[in-house]
């Protein structure tokens, strides 16, 4: 258990609609990272938060966004969803934003969505 | 950009088998290098890293060194366990700037037979 948690942890929908995929992080963690893993792109960064503020953006859509909390959880909203979408979302934290050398991220365990 | 290049799979071996699975990367400057496995239904955990040329990363038996000559990072395992089936994936993580996120090679599936 990495101490990172995730929820839901699958979720089937239907395209066009809207979903917000939850993510706390370990605790002392201020930075959380949102990736996606399909099998046709592979495991692929998304964005970054540290402390409440995006650090960080990858490929990430613009039908996508995050958001980090005061409390430090953070949310992943993915809107207008296309059969594309159909993926596994990690969220994983670590301790700071520097990222040093003894910096580690911890993953969570995923959110599997299915869109149909 | 950074990129992670990775033996493709799927790897089939019989218990006690050695195991390698390459990795190459490209990055500029010095990266911090990681291998991490991802056990059936599960998320990722992180086996072992390094953070400069010629450190050797181990855990559960597990070796890579970090070599920048060849700029490679390929994992190891004198006798691999049935247990040891999951999907290996090199990762990198530039060396400063904003480059704090992880990229990732394409994972390589592992299967021990018994």
């Amino acid at each position: 258990d990495s101490g990172v948690t995730q929820t839901p942890k699958h979720l089937i929908t239907a395209t066009g609609q809207r979903v917000t995929l939850r993510c706390s992080p370990r605790s002392g963690d201020l930075s959380v990272y949102w990736y996606q893993q399909s099998l046709d792109q592979g495991l692929q960064f998304l964005i970054h938060y540290y402390n409440g503020e995006e650090r960080a953006k990858g490929n990430i859509l613009e039908r996508f966004s995050a958001q980090q909390f005061p409390d430090l959880h953070s949310e992943l909203n993915l809107s207008s969803l296309e059969l594309g979408d159909s993926a596994l979302y990690f969220c994983a934290s670590s301790v700071g934003a520097a990222g040093g050398p003894l910096e580690t991220q911890y993953f969570g365990p995923g959110t599997r969505l299915l869109v149909l | 950009g950074n990129s992670v290049t990775q033996m493709e799979g799927p790897v089939t071996l019989s218990e006690e088998a050695f195991l390698t699975i390459n990795c190459t990367y490209t990055a500029t400057g010095y990266p911090s290098l990681f291998w991490y496995v991802q056990y059936p239904g599960e998320g990722l955990q992180l086996l072992l890293k390094a953070t400069k040329a010629d450190d050797k990363g181990s855990n559960k038996g597990f070796e890579a060194t970090y070599r920048k000559e060849t700029t490679s990072f390929h994992l190891e395992k004198g006798s691999v366990q049935v247990s040891d089936s999951a999907v290996y994936f090199c990762a990198l993580r530039g060396p400063g700037g904003s480059a704090r996120q992880l990229t990732f090679g394409s994972g390589t599936q592992l299967t021990v037979l018994p």
